[in-house]
């Protein structure tokens, strides 16, 4: 079946540093990558879609500039996490489009905590 | 602007009784629907889609879903509940008009409580 990974999947930061998350399609071809935050007990918010290279599509309300991704190639995409604050703590879920089919797979997720 | 609902934010169930988690959608167009359960600490896992042709599709460990078009919704059942089907549940829903690669709206999730 389709896997989708990620690294890392736990993360602790200092305040004003950057972090990276990697999303990785295992054994398809992904066009489209998507990422989601999940606070706790609550549902995915779509933050942004990103296409193979080209810029990504943010969702309303989501800084661009604070949330960089990056989709070089057809297996990865790249959320990076500028100046992280505490607020930005919470758990990064990416997904990936194979094309020509219906579901999104899911990768593992990744907890973020902003100390 | 396609939406989901899912009007329980827990289900309680006893193992080896039935279960429904509720699910209603709306879209422009034709949807397609899509069932995903996460367990703590977890991304999600696929269990069930609804495309085209049989109202009643069936998924992953012994979960089934009905679309009925005419209610707009795409309930989740399973007829008798383990323990280890406790998670949390979401769905989802693509409209087919926007396009290939289009967005997944989610529900707000409903989280299932299954005990001995």
């Amino acid at each position: 079946g389709a896997v989708v990974s990620q690294h890392p999947s736990r993360v602790i930061c200092k305040s004003g540093t950057s972090v990276k998350i990697e999303c990785r399609s295992l054994d398809f071809q992904a066009t489209t990558m998507f990422w989601y935050r999940q606070f706790p007990k609550q549902s995915l918010m779509l933050m942004a879609t990103s296409n193979e290279g080209s810029k990504a599509t943010y969702e309303q309300g989501v800084e661009k500039d604070k949330f960089l991704i990056n989709h070089a190639s057809l297996t990865l995409s790249t959320l990076t996490v500028t100046s992280a604050h505490p607020e930005d703590s919470s758990f990064y879920i990416c997904s990936a489009d194979p094309g020509g089919v219906t579901e999104q797979y899911f990768g593992p997720g990744t907890r973020l905590t902003v100390t | 602007a396609q939406s989901v609902a899912q009007p329980e934010d827990q289900v309680n169930v006893a193992e080896g009784n039935p279960l429904t988690v509720k699910c209603t959608y709306s879209v422009s167009g034709n949807p397609y629907l899509f069932w995903y359960v996460q367990y703590p600490n977890r991304g999600l896992q696929f269990l069930l889609k609804y495309i085209t042709g049989d109202n009643l599709v069936k998924g992953s460990y012994g979960f089934e879903a009905e679309f009925n078009k005419s209610q707009t919704s795409f309930h989740l059942k399973k007829p008798s509940a383990l323990v280890s089907d406790s998670a949390l549940y979401f769905c989802a829903v693509r409209d087919l008009n926007t396009g290939t690669a289009s967005k997944l709206t989610f529900g707000t999730g409903t989280r299932l409580q299954v005990t001995l």
